[in-house]
């Protein structure tokens, strides 16, 4: 069955430092999502990503994140330089039309030190 | 700005007992999906309801969605320990927006 794979499924980071979290979305598919989840939270939209460009961003996602999509098969969400509290584990979502289920990868869990 | 809420945020039952979980949303979206997590995991799909009346049912879950009313329901009946994780259900304005979710424990 096809899913969405992440890695790491942990990474550990000084704070400042810069990471890069990677994702191969369902080969299908052509909209992808970040989503994050702090501890026993609530599921938070960062941003979607369609036809090689963010369709949509949240207020969480600021100059310090960005995506890309550099091969046609992964998709990375970058944070530039880590804070505490960007400790959270990130979820990649695909879905192979818009509006439609979206599939989850099994997330990586960041810790900043 | 879309918003979904849902109740209980906890709910403790009993093993064999039926109990709803409440998903409220402020968007006119027709779309409404539930979603599980356990403990440390991804979320796992559970439902797709794409239209107003939409009522889908899996073992012991089953729900329903009322777009007039921006209200779906996800009905427990005769709860098992193994039905223990937190449920989300998520509305679709511009992108997947999630509720708080309903961290359900089923006790013995």
């Amino acid at each position: 069955e096809p899913e969405v794979t992440q890695t790491p499924s942990h990474q550990v980071t000084q704070m400042g430092q810069e990471v890069i979290l990677r994702c191969v979305p369902i080969s299908n598919h052509l909209y992808f999502y970040w989503y994050r989840q702090i501890l026993g939270q609530k599921v938070e939209f960062l941003v979607s990503f369609y036809n090689n460009e963010i369709s949509e961003k949240s207020e969480i996602f600021d100059d310090q994140f960005s995506v890309e999509r550099p091969d046609g098969s992964n998709f990375t969400l970058k944070i530039r330089s880590t804070k505490l509290e960007d400790s959270a584990m990130y979820f990649c979502a695909s879905t192979g039309q818009r509006n439609t289920e979206a599939f989850f990868g099994q997330g990586t869990r960041l810790t900043v030190v | 700005e879309l918003k979904v809420e849902q109740n209980p945020l906890f709910l403790s039952m009993q093993e064999g007992k039926n109990y709803t979980i409440y998903c409220n949303y402020s968007t006119t979206s027709d779309r409404l999906y539930w979603y599980r997590q356990d403990p440390g995991k991804s979320l796992e799909s559970l439902f797709v309801l794409l239209s107003n009346g939409a009522v889908k049912q899996e073992g012991r879950l089953m729900a329903s969605l009322d777009t007039k009313a921006r209200l779906s329901t996800l009905h427990i009946t005769a709860a098992v320990h193994d039905l223990s994780a937190t449920y989300f259900c998520a509305s679709d304005g511009q992108n997947f927006v999630f509720g708080p979710g309903t961290r359900l424990s089923v006790l013995p």
